[in-house]
């Protein structure tokens, strides 16, 4: 069985300040894609990123970056110089070919980010 | 291109009564997904088809609800009869299959439900 782990339900910062959002998940599988999902308050779920199992080399992109470990299981992301606009609440997901590639939703983090 | 578009994008309807939720996938995708949202189970994958065809109804919660998907580009859920319980966001999300790799989903806006 697959899942995954936010533990962090709401984070608040203000804003610049950066912080970093965790993602904890489980599979047996050797052959697995980690993605995080930005839901903002319009309620759309906007698509960030997309990471295979066997691609650990961290990833940036703009004022985002992800840290993927196998060995730790985790795939945090970690958003640099907050701003207002990132308020949201984040998903991270997980698919692999036991689950015939379904996606298994974390509960979510929400972030506040305050002026 | 369009993105994956859901209709009505809020419904709001008397228990009892039947509830259709639409969807159109992005053209060329061949996977479509069903997904609820609540503040108390968080999102769920209902369905999901992969070239039209049914591949886990698994998350279906009870008979009531159905869902079909007659084309490539259309899809339906239905709600009958419809409870208050059923109450949620209702999202659609399409990709590209393929059985060498697993493109991301792209979701809809969402249908937020209301049973009164």
């Amino acid at each position: 069985a697959q899942k995954v782990t936010q533990a962090q339900t709401e984070i608040s910062v203000v804003e610049k300040e950066d912080v970093t959002l965790d993602c904890v998940y489980e599979t047996r599988d050797t052959t697995y894609y980690l993605f995080w999902y930005k839901q903002p308050p319009s309620g759309e779920l906007v698509f960030l990123i997309r990471r295979n199992s066997f691609d650990e080399q961290n990833e940036i992109s703009g004022r985002y970056s992800w840290n993927f470990q196998k060995s730790t299981s985790s795939f945090n992301f970690t958003i640099t110089a907050s701003q207002v606009v990132d308020s949201a609440v984040y998903f991270c997901a997980l698919s692999d070919n036991n689950a015939g590639n379904m996606l298994t939703f974390g509960g979510g983090t929400r972030l506040m980010v305050k002026p | 291109d369009a993105g994956v578009i859901q209709s009505p994008r809020h419904e709001v309807t008397e228990m009892g009564q039947e509830v259709t939720l639409r969807c159109k996938p992005i053209s060329g995708h061949n996977s479509l997904f069903w997904y609820r949202q609540t503040m108390m189970r968080g999102l769920e994958l209902l369905i999901y088809f992969n070239n039209n065809v049914p591949i886990d109804d698994s998350g279906m919660p009870e008979d009531r609800f159905s869902a079909k998907m007659p084309n490539a580009s259309f899809s339906t859920l239905k709600i009958q009869p419809s409870e208050p319980r059923d109450s949620a966001v209702y999202f659609c999300a399409s990709r590209r299959w393929r059985s060498s790799g697993n493109d991301e989903q792209f979701f809809g806006p969402g249908t937020r439900l209301t049973v009164l």
